[in-house]
């Protein structure tokens, strides 16, 4: 079967530094993604990793290690505007994604 | 461009009725999938299309759903028969190839 475990939610102030843990146990693997989704809204792509190693993009870092079935992303510099959930999805192959059950981060002030 | 589109934006129906979703995906993009998420939960992936091959609908949770897509355009998600389970948001979205998926707004759904 497919597994995907985050932590159900994780509370942060503004201006601190976040991770966000995703393991993953899939029958096929072909890249990870993260999502931001703010409540009633649709999720929107944040990152992408389909190699080792750790791929930056402004204040979002995301981290893959795909022998360990592991990846996090990394949130910097906190705003309330972050506080939202982040869901960890693996490409299992022919384009199909499996997601977590996401993790809802409480950014206070 | 226009984003990924999805009428109508919430329906409530009474359990037993049939109840028709759409998805107006990004022009050019080949790939389209249908989620479900009910409250507080993760995407359950319910379908996908690819071009003009078989869809794959080992998602589909019973009989009761289908899906259509007429080539790389317009899908619709059917549910008959509704049931007070089936209430969730129905997202949809698209890509070009194995990247990025861009999801619409989703369709709320209640079943009373």
């Amino acid at each position: 079967g497919q597994n995907i475990d985050q932590p159900t939610e994780m509370t942060a102030t503004e201006g601190a530094i976040v991770q966000i843990n995703c393991t993953y146990q899939t029958s096929g693997f072909n890249g990870l993604f993260w999502y931001q989704q703010h409540a009633g809204e649709a999720p929107t792509f944040l990152s992408y990793n389909v190699l080792d190693g750790l791929e930056e993009k402004g204040r979002f870092s995301s981290f893959l290690s795909r022998s360990k079935g592991y990846s996090y992303l990394l949130l910097k510099e906190l705003q309330m505007k972050d506080s939202a959930s982040y869901l960890c999805a693996v490409n299992t192959g022919f384009q199909k994604l499996v997601f977590g059950t996401g993790t809802r981060l409480l950014v206070s002030p | 461009g226009a984003g990924v589109s999805q009428s109508p934006s919430n329906k409530v129906t009474e359990k037993g009725k049939d109840v028709e979703l759409r998805c107006d995906p990004i022009s050019g993009h080949t790939a389209l999938y249908w989620y479900r998420q009910r409250l507080g939960q993760g995407l359950e992936f319910l379908i996908y299309f690819q071009g003009n091959s078989a869809p794959d609908k080992s998602g589909l949770p019973s009989d009761r759903f289908s899906a259509e897509r007429t080539g790389e355009s317009v899908s619709t998600l059917t549910i008959q028969r509704t049931q007070q389970e089936d209430s969730a948001v129905y997202l949809c979205a698209s890509s070009r190839t194995w990247d990025e998926q861009y999801f619409g707004p989703g369709t709320r759904l209640t079943v009373t």
